[in-house]
């Protein structure tokens, strides 16, 4: 059971907006940064957001993130088939003294 | 380019230990710490630890502590992470990942990762 909660699922269709939640705590969301990772089945995880709404160089600007308090957000506008993979959010965590990761969301395009 | 390349899998009996190794290229190794997180077969991420290639710190998830150790080394800008009196549940990919600072928090390049697997 992680501390940093996401829906296990979510789901659009091409050209739609999606959102992705990651609920946590004072302990680790609301006092660090939180980063976002894209894992294709198979494949390592990539960084696709950093520093809360920070994009790698080479993430489309289709992928934005936000944090307010506890809680962040990713967001993907205009969904390709090629955004279908796990996401995972990350944050430190003081009371632990350890990196927390989401339990991921498993994205599908519909 | 920056690269980290990860040994290959490793078939472990229950109580034996691992040695996987992350050879890294296209940057300063010293200026980044390496930290190393793995994956259960159709599970989520688990961070392990990182350890600092330029003075040896380390910080290790408490689950893990006195049983894994991390090393460098600066000569062949290499990481290396071993965990001993492996179990069942120890089987996972592994990746070691550099962490980009206390900034951002972020783990911005990954190796393709090493499967582990413990069986008897």
């Amino acid at each position: 059971q992680s501390v940093v909660t996401q829906p296990p699922s979510a789901s659009g269709t091409p050209g739609q907006r999606v959102t992705i939640s990651c609920s946590g705590s004072s302990f680790n969301i609301g006092s660090y940064p939180v980063n976002w990772y894209q894992q294709i089945p198979g494949t390592a995880p990539k960084l696709l957001m950093s520093g809360n709404n920070q994009r790698p160089s080479g993430v489309p600007d289709r992928f934005s993130g936000s944090k307010s308090g506890t809680s962040a957000s990713l967001a993907i506008t205009d969904l390709q088939s090629e955004d279908e993979a796990d996401y995972y959010c990350a944050a430190w965590d003081d009371s632990l003294n350890a990196m927390v990761f989401g339990g991921g969301t498993k994205l599908t395009v519909l | 380019q920056v690269q980290m390349v990860q040994s290959g899998a490793e078939l472990k009996k229950p109580g034996a230990s691992v040695k996987v190794s992350c050879k890294t290229s296209g940057y300063t190794f010293t200026n980044y710490h390496i930290t190393w997180v793995r994956q259960a077969p159709g599970q989520g991420l688990e961070w392990l630890a990182w350890i600092s290639p330029d003075n040896g710190n380390t910080n290790f998830a408490q689950k893990f502590q006195g049983r894994l150790t991390l090393t460098t080394d600066t000569s062949t800008n290499t990481a290396y992470m071993e965990l001993r009196s492996l179990r069942s549940d120890d089987t996972a990919v592994y990746y070691c990942a550099r962490f980009t600072g206390a900034s951002d928090y972020g783990f911005d390049i990954w190796g393709q990762g090493t499967m582990v697997t413990v069986s008897s």
